[in-house]
């Protein structure tokens, strides 16, 4: 089955810009989409297809794909952004199954 | 709105099963697949396996084959994710998450999820 590869954890300064990474076969094929996780809390859909968001995402969120790597790209970051991120993709073995990137915490410094 | 609610915490004994129930509404239940993925404490998210409510049928992540089953009942919108020969390992939340498929644009993902069932496997 397929893998997707992510950063265990990266930091950004207040306002500043940071892009998490996922990593995998599987993206060659379908695009990822990417979910915000915060502490005692469900995963919410921030990032879906090409660079779609949901209803009440920030604009500043933005994904991009290209060969075996998706990004998600928060540009100006705030507080409220500090959080799990993980990305998921369709498995591209054939059979209909999914897989979830391993995680990325991000701290807001 | 969409909604998922599920069904409260569980305790289980080594060896018991479980079956978490996710209840949907604010939606044609038949139209959308559902996801069930699980978060054991402090570690990632797992993808476990989906269901079609309209005809029933299932896919289910290589790990879990054997031990679980999802089924669902149209007639209360509800789908249903039963785990057994429980083990200390499978105490984690387990969520329901509505699935978005489209072929044409290859874009898939989980729109609306579940607050999350909590099971506790413990002697």
């Amino acid at each position: 089955s397929s893998e997707l590869t992510q950063d265990p954890a990266v930091s950004v300064a207040l306002g500043q810009t940071v892009r998490i990474t996922c990593q995998g076969d599987s993206l060659r094929s379908y695009y990822a989409s990417w979910y915000q996780q915060k502490p005692g809390q469900a995963p919410v859909l921030v990032i879906y297809g090409k660079n779609n968001r949901p209803s009440g995402i920030p604009d500043r969120f933005s994904g991009s794909s290209s060969g075996n790597t998706a990004s998600l790209t928060i540009t100006g970051a705030q507080a409220e952004d500090e959080a799990d991120y993980y990305c998921n993709s369709r498995d591209s073995s054939g059979n209909h199954h999914y897989v979830f990137g391993t995680g990325t915490k991000v701290t807001v410094l | 709105q969409v909604q998922l609610v599920q069904s409260g915490a569980e305790v289980k004994k080594p060896g018991a099963s479980v079956k978490v129930s996710c209840k949907a509404s604010g939606y044609t239940f038949t139209s959308y697949y559902m996801h069930w993925v699980r978060q054991a404490p402090g570690q990632g998210l797992e993808w476990m396996g989906i269901i079609n409510p309209s005809g029933g049928s299932t896919s289910y992540a290589q790990k879990f084959q054997g031990r679980v089953t999802m089924t669902r009942d149209t007639s209360t919108s509800t789908v249903y994710m039963e785990l057994s020969s429980l083990r200390s390992e499978d105490t984690a939340v387990y969520y329901c998450a509505r699935a978005i498929s489209n072929r044409t644009t290859k874009y898939y993902y989980m729109d609306v999820w579940g607050k999350g069932t909590t099971v506790t496997v413990s002697s």
